[in-house]
């Protein structure tokens, strides 16, 4: 997952543009992927997750990228919106359910 | 539906005094409970989670504690409040076998 505790990378994005969020995760077991979103003030928000046994999800708008030989994992935003702006994460799993959430990435669209 | 319930929104209190943060979720038997703190420009810190009524896992020692007196309620306690302990506390749920937590409103905690 994210590095723990560190303060968070940021992104800056022209309205309109595509994002492009990157996560590295360090435990080649885990099957199971999720991004968060979270809006300031508020409770992270799940936006879409992937199991290990695909290489490409989509929602409406978002597109998660799994790549487990490098065990990189992406999160594209199509049309970027001011809505969008929010802290962005990528929790790894541990055995009880519980994730461990790192510093995020910080989108700003700019308009 | 199921829905979660985490309040007070938000709360300031003076060094040295007690705390309790109560979450209560409906529509759903048996889930998962956390909680979890985030410092301003931080990532989320996982304090405590339960499997079951009775059942807590610490993950950070510290002055918190945690208890689950029935099955979908879950309260966050402190005898003594310390300046650090100021952040946003957030309660999350899952069911077994799901990893997709849903949060809580969150409360916003400042120690003065």
């Amino acid at each position: 997952g994210e590095s723990v505790g560190l303060h968070l990378p940021t992104l800056s994005v022209q309205e309109g543009d595509n994002s492009i969020i990157n996560c590295a995760y360090s435990n080649s077991a885990s099957d199971y992927f999720i991004w968060y979103k979270q809006e300031s003030g508020k409770g992270p928000q799940f936006i879409i997750d992937i199991r290990s046994n695909m290489d490409k999800r989509q929602g409406q708008r978002v597109t998660v990228l799994l790549n487990k030989t490098v065990k990189h994992l992406s999160l594209q935003i199509a049309a970027t919106q001011p809505g969008d702006s929010a802290v962005y994460f990528c929790p790894s799993s541990g055995s009880a359910r519980q994730l461990t959430f790192g510093s995020g990435t910080q989108l700003t669209v700019l308009p | 539906s199921q829905t979660i319930h985490q309040w007070p929104a938000t709360l300031v209190q003076p060094v040295g005094s007690p705390l309790s943060l109560e979450c209560t979720v409906e529509g759903t038997s048996n889930p998962n409970l956390y909680w979890y703190r985030q410092a301003a420009g931080r990532g989320l810190q996982l304090l405590f989670y339960s499997v079951g009524i009775g059942q807590i896992s610490s993950e950070v020692p510290q002055n918190l504690s945690a208890s689950r007196p029935q099955d979908r309620q879950f309260i966050l306690s402190s005898k003594k409040l310390l300046l650090s302990d100021s952040g946003f506390y957030l309660c999350a749920w899952t069911t077994g076998g799901n990893y997709g937590y849903t949060f809580g409103s969150g409360t916003r905690l400042t120690v003065v």
